[in-house]
């Protein structure tokens, strides 16, 4: 257990309000990522963090952005949701310093927008 | 760039039958390897990973994967499967330096027949 919270588990929104999704982690890991998973394509990197107000795109990072102000959070926010936008979101942690690489998972937000 | 390659979306076993998950990668630097599982409706777990040293490693669950250099290949196999098993399995590959996310594959489920 990587100490990984996410928040909501699970949200249902109207397409166009935005939408802010948290991740939260206990042990002061210094990477975050957020992904989102869908049949057919795996998970796919939207955004990731390698400190506080270091953020870097991913491959799919059109229509969101991130924020992280605090080392322990790293937020997710859809602008405008949109229905394209539904998709179950994972949020991950790493210490890439110490050797390891391997990422560690939350348990994921499912988001859907109608 | 680096990139993973899971042959099959969906392997089928019978309870018992040997498993075999292929993965193939390409990368510009000495790979970092590994192989997570999700179960239904929770994150992706950690099954194993390769760094350096032995290219036989052994994970969690009975599974294990052999990293062949010459094959770009990561095949993830466990002698005996059972009804447990029943999962996605995603291959993964390190980033292009320590600051970059894991590269995943899109995922193979396995199927686990009595």
């Amino acid at each position: 257990d990587a100490g990984i919270t996410q928040s909501p588990r699970h949200k249902v929104t109207e397409t166009g309000t935005p939408v802010t999704l948290r991740c939260h982690q206990t042990e002061n890991h210094r990477y975050m990522y957020w992904y989102r998973q869908d049949p057919g394509h795996g998970l796919r990197l939207i955004h990731y963090s390698y400190g506080v107000k270091d953020t870097d795109k991913g491959e799919v990072s059109d229509g969101y952005s991130v924020s992280r102000s605090k080392t322990e959070d790293f937020l997710l926010t859809l602008e405008s949701a949109t229905s394209s936008q539904t998709s179950v979101y994972f949020c991950a942690i790493s210490e890439p310093l110490s050797g390891g690489y391997e990422q560690y998972f939350g348990p994921g937000t499912r988001l859907t927008v109608t | 760039a680096q990139s993973v390659t899971q042959l099959g979306s969906h392997v089928s076993v019978s309870e018992g039958a040997l498993v075999l998950l292929r993965c193939n990668y390409s990368s510009s630097v000495p790979p970092y390897l590994f192989w997570y599982v999700q179960y239904p409706n929770q994150g992706l777990q950690l099954l194993l990973k390769y760094t350096t040293g032995a290219t036989l490693v052994k994970g969690i669950n009975g599974f294990e994967a052999e990293f062949k250099k010459s094959e770009t290949s990561f095949h993830l196999t466990k002698p005996s499967a059972h009804m447990s098993d029943a999962a996605e399995y995603f291959c993964a590959v390190r980033g292009n330096s320590g600051n970059t996310p894991l590269v995943f594959g899109k995922g193979t489920r396995l199927s686990v027949i009595a």
